[in-house]
């Protein structure tokens, strides 16, 4: 049972827009910045968005973040064949003074 | 560019130690915390440890803490993970991350490196 919950799958149509969504607590999400990972099918994490909305170096700016209250969104447009993965938001929490993952959404391109 | 490789993995019996490494380069290793996270077969991801730029400063998941240990070389570039006490539910592949800056986010991955817990 993942600290952070996520939907544990999503499916759109290429082109099209989906978000992912992250839900949380007052001790995580709602009192510290929020990351997203993407993860291709085996290969390692990588880095989409930090800070909520930040994305880094080289991430396309189709890959979008927000976050409100104790929820953060991820939201990919234009959906590519190549976008299917699983993705992870992230955060700290200060109640356990641990990192935490969501429990992960796989993306499926259809 | 960034570079982050871990090596030290393998087969272990319930119960053993095993020691878990990473070889930073491509930047400035003594500017960065460093997180070890972990993803059982067919899991999710789970955060490890993470320990602070000068190694003062520690914080582990409750799932290892009392049994695992983090620790850096900043002479050497390199990170470890010393684990005790390996169990089962310990079997993953194991990657090391750069921490990206003042908040939480782990910008650099390794490719990983697989323990597998089994007599």
């Amino acid at each position: 049972q993942s600290v952070l919950t996520q939907a544990p799958s999503v499916s759109a149509a290429p082109g099209q827009k989906v978000t992912i969504s992250c839900s949380g607590s007052s001790s995580n999400i709602g009192n510290d910045y929020v990351a997203w990972y993407q993860q291709l099918p085996g290969a390692a994490p990588k880095l989409l968005i930090y800070d909520n909305v930040k994305r880094p170096s080289g991430i396309p700016d189709r890959f979008s973040g927000s976050k409100s209250g104790t929820s953060a969104t991820l939201g990919i447009t234009g959906l590519q064949t190549g976008d299917e993965a699983d993705y992870y938001c992230g955060t700290w929490d200060s109640r356990l003074s641990a990192a935490v993952f969501g429990g992960g959404t796989k993306l499926t391109v259809l | 560019q960034v570079h982050l490789v871990e090596s030290g993995g393998g087969v272990v019996q319930p119960g053993r130690s095993l020691r878990l490494s990473c070889g930073a380069s491509g930047f400035t290793f003594t500017s960065h915390s460093m997180h070890w996270a972990r993803q059982a077969p067919g899991k999710g991801l789970e955060w490890v440890t993470v320990i602070s730029y000068d190694g003062k400063n520690k914080y582990y998941a409750d799932s290892v803490k009392g049994r695992f240990t983090i620790s850096r070389d900043n002479s050497k570039n390199t990170l470890s993970l010393q684990m005790n006490g390996l169990t089962a539910e310990d079997t993953a592949v194991y990657y090391c991350a750069r921490g990206g800056g003042a908040t939480t986010y782990l910008d650099y991955w390794g490719q990983g490196t697989l323990v597998t817990v089994s007599s």
